[in-house]
């Protein structure tokens, strides 16, 4: 049972271009989440999604991102316009539908904004 | 909201040394869960405790949680070089796991 898969591990991306993050969260999980970490800093909630559904997008940024979790593929975590900002790591995270179980991490995707 | 909140902030002890770090939160929980992040890399899940345990072992590692002061705390014992990474703790609330600043650890040669 493969981890969590993260793509791409590094992204650069110009100002004003969007930056797509995808994340496959571990077989039978249908729960993900995605946060966002800074240097030097602890992980932000961004948001929480089950298939097809976003249950809690309270840390997300109104305008520019977006995230999605479809019945078949991956989970999206789309930035539109990217500016310097919004450089960062970005962690997916999924478990089982269970309450009382783990989160398990991907490696992360690393945004650079130029 | 329900973050997490690490004491220390940093943390350096020489090997063999236990560490020990703490974990205040701040309403009810169903678990809380530690992780280890390495410099650059991404979170290891390192032990989950339930709402209605007390102490839980894994190797090295041992966690407690005081839900009556809404505390937990995570010891490692006999450091190794290893070791050294920041810690978090992720009270989780419903399904929302919501992490702090962290704890970051160096254990010296």
């Amino acid at each position: 049972n493969a981890g969590v898969m993260q793509n791409p591990r590094h992204l650069v991306r110009r100002r004003g271009q969007e930056a797509r993050l995808r994340c496959s969260p571990m077989k039978g999980h249908s729960h993900v989440y995605w946060y966002r970490q800074l240097p030097e800093e602890g992980l932000k909630f961004m948001v929480y999604l089950q298939k097809e559904n976003i249950i809690d997008e309270s840390g997300m940024p109104k305008e520019r991102f977006s995230a999605e979790f479809p019945k078949e593929g991956p989970s999206i975590l789309r930035i539109q316009q990217v500016v310097r900002g919004d450089s960062a790591a970005y962690f997916c995270a999924s478990s089982p539908l269970t309450e009382n179980t783990e989160a398990f991490f991907g490696q992360g995707t690393r945004l650079t904004v130029v | 909201s329900q973050q997490g909140e690490e004491d220390p902030q940093a943390l350096s002890i020489q090997e063999g040394e236990n560490a020990t770090m703490n974990c205040s939160y701040k309403t009810s929980i169903n678990n809380l869960q530690w992780y280890r992040q390495n410099s650059g890399r991404g979170l290891v899940h390192l032990i989950l405790i339930r709402s209605n345990e007390r102490e839980k072992h894994s190797g090295r590692l041992r966690v407690t949680l005081d839900t009556s002061k809404k505390s937990s705390s995570l010891l490692i014992t006999a450091s190794r070089a290893a070791d050294t990474a920041s810690y978090f703790c992720a009270p989780r609330e419903d399904y929302k796991l919501s992490f702090g600043a962290g704890t970051t650890v160096t254990v010296r040669a």
